[in-house]
């Protein structure tokens, strides 16, 4: 169990475009997602964290207008990447809570900007 | 944002070696995880340690969390092949379904 998906695994898009990536749940209700993001050969760098039902909290540095994060549901959090550019290339990566002890994490989604 | 740093930063081993890596931070932490990294893959967690202190096996991995809570290590012992990817140190403040402050990963890779 606690298995966390993603959807798209790879995106392609053109510069100005808007790409939505699913985060789901599928089989628990988490509490709370975040969405990291991972440029190459570095680290997982946290963007958000993502309630149910509410607004999502974004770290210092990351553009709340250009990431877009809907949590409609326990299951289900997208992250909406408006109007992309070239340096939003990146792998983005979603985590969801099930308990205080426990972070499963997506596969991620490869997000790349001509 | 803030990064844990870890070193070595890549290793080359061959089968059967014991590795060491470990994992430091500015500042003191609660809960220190572990996670694994295969190429084009989210983490996967291989052990969480919630006390100064402690120190945990699972399998042929090991790791300790630090009396000053500001760093950990991790060990592998006997390696093998699939052992191959890259390691990374998290810290939390609030345990692990909090937010994860990741440290900058270390590249194993090992070689027959």
């Amino acid at each position: 169990g606690a298995v966390v998906s993603q959807h798209p695994s790879w995106v392609i898009c053109k510069s100005g475009t808007s790409v939505k990536i699913e985060c789901r749940s599928l089989d628990f209700q988490a509490t709370t997602m975040f969405w990291y993001r991972q440029f190459p050969k570095q680290s997982l760098m946290l963007m958000a964290t993502s309630n149910e039902g509410s607004k999502a909290t974004y770290e210092q540095g990351v553009e709340k207008d250009k990431f877009l994060i809907n949590h409609a549901s326990l299951t289900l959090s997208t992250l909406t990447v408006t109007s992309a550019h070239p340096e939003d290339s990146s792998f983005y990566i979603c985590s969801a809570t099930r308990t205080y002890n426990e972070q499963f994490f997506g596969p991620g989604t490869r997000l790349t900007v001509l | 944002g803030q990064q844990l740093n870890q070193s070595p930063q890549s290793m080359f081993i061959q089968e059967g070696e014991d590795v060491s890596m470990n994992c430091t931070s500015s500042s003191i932490f609660n809960t220190w995880l572990w996670y694994k990294q295969d190429p084009g893959e989210g983490p996967v967690l291989l052990i969480a340690l919630y006390k100064a202190g402690e120190l945990t096996s699972n399998g042929r991995l090991t790791a300790q969390f630090g009396i000053t809570r500001k760093d950990s290590f991790l060990n592998i012992s006997a390696s093998i092949p699939s052992d191959v990817g890259i390691y990374f140190c998290a810290g939390s403040y609030t345990g692990t379904a909090s937010k994860l402050t990741f440290g900058t990963g270390t590249r194993l890779q090992v070689t027959l």
